[in-house]
C-alpha cells in the first residue's frame, strides 16, 4: 500500500497563477484533509472532507478550493495564487470522523509551494 | 519539511539516554491526544495516542503520560537512537484537531 500520495512534491508560481495539487489515498479512508504547515507553527486546517461529493471549510480556507469527486481523491486549488500562500501543504486522511476517535491522521510528504 | 525547525525549541540528547518531550495544551475540554514524528522533508507520522480517562499508555521504546490537571502532555523515548531525530509534536482533540508547533529533537553520537 502507497498510503497518502500527494503530487507535485514542489511547485513555484508567480502571483496571480492558479494550480491545482493531488492527493490520493489507497486505504479506502472516508475523511481527508488538506493542512499547511509554516515555520513555527502548527498544521492548520484548510478544508476536509467527510465522505465522496463533501467538502467543508477548516480553520484558514480562503484562497483555496477543493473538490472530492472520488473517495480515494482529494484536490485542493489555488485560484489566484497569492506570496501568503506560500508554504508546505499536507494532504491527510483518516478512517472515523475528525475528532479521530480510534483512528489517527494518515499523512502524505507535503507538497512545498512557493509564490513569487 | 525544512523550514519546521524555525524558531522551535530543540532538545539535544545523547544516543541511548532517555528523552522527554513536553506540550502544553489549551483545552480542558480535550479528550484525545495524539503525538507525531516529522522527519526532514516528509510528512507526520503517528506514535502514539492517547485518551483523557487514562493517565499513561505505553508503545515500543515509548510512553505517553497525560496530566489533565494541569493540561500537560509528555512523550518519553526509551534509548534515544539516531533515528529517532525529528520534529516532534502533540496534537488535542476537543471539538476540532489542534496541532502544537513541535519540538525539535536532535540525538548526538
Amino acid at each position: 500500500n502507497a498510503g497518502v500520495t500527494q503530487t507535485p512534491k514542489f511547485r513555484v508560481l508567480k502571483t496571480g497563477q492558479s494550480m491545482t495539487l493531488l492527493c490520493a489515498q489507497d486505504m479506502n479512508h472516508e475523511y481527508m484533509y488538506w493542512y499547511r504547515q509554516d515555520p513555527g507553527m502548527g498544521l492548520r486546517l484548510i478544508h476536509y472532507s467527510v465522505g465522496e461529493g463533501t467538502t467543508a471549510k477548516g480553520e484558514v480556507p480562503d484562497g483555496y478550493n477543493v473538490s472530492r469527486l472520488k473517495k480515494q481523491n482529494f484536490l485542493l486549488g489555488l485560484e489566484s495564487a497569492a506570496p501568503s500562500q506560500t508554504s508546505v501543504y499536507f494532504c491527510a486522511s483518516s478512517y472515523s470522523s475528525l475528532r479521530q476517535g480510534d483512528s489517527p491522521l494518515h499523512f502524505g510528504n507535503g507538497t512545498r509551494l512557493t509564490v513569487t | 519539511g525544512e523550514n519546521v525547525g524555525l524558531h522551535l525549541p530543540t532538545l539535544s540528547v545523547q544516543e541511548g539516554d532517555n528523552s522527554i518531550i513536553n506540550c502544553a495544551y489549551s483545552n480542558s475540554a480535550s479528550d484525545y491526544f495524539i503525538w507525531y514524528k516529522q522527519e526532514s522533508g516528509k510528512g507526520p507520522q503517528f506514535i502514539i495516542d492517547i485518551r483523557s480517562n487514562m493517565d499513561k499508555r505505553q508503545g515500543q521504546r515509548v510512553t505517553v503520560l497525560l496530566n489533565k490537571t494541569v493540561k500537560h502532555l509528555s512523550l518519553q523515548i526509551a534509548a534515544t537512537q539516531p533515528g529517532d531525530s525529528a520534529v516532534y509534536f502533540c496534537a488535542e482533540s476537543g471539538n476540532k484537531l489542534v496541532f502544537g508547533a513541535g519540538t525539535i529533537l536532535r540525538v548526538k553520537s
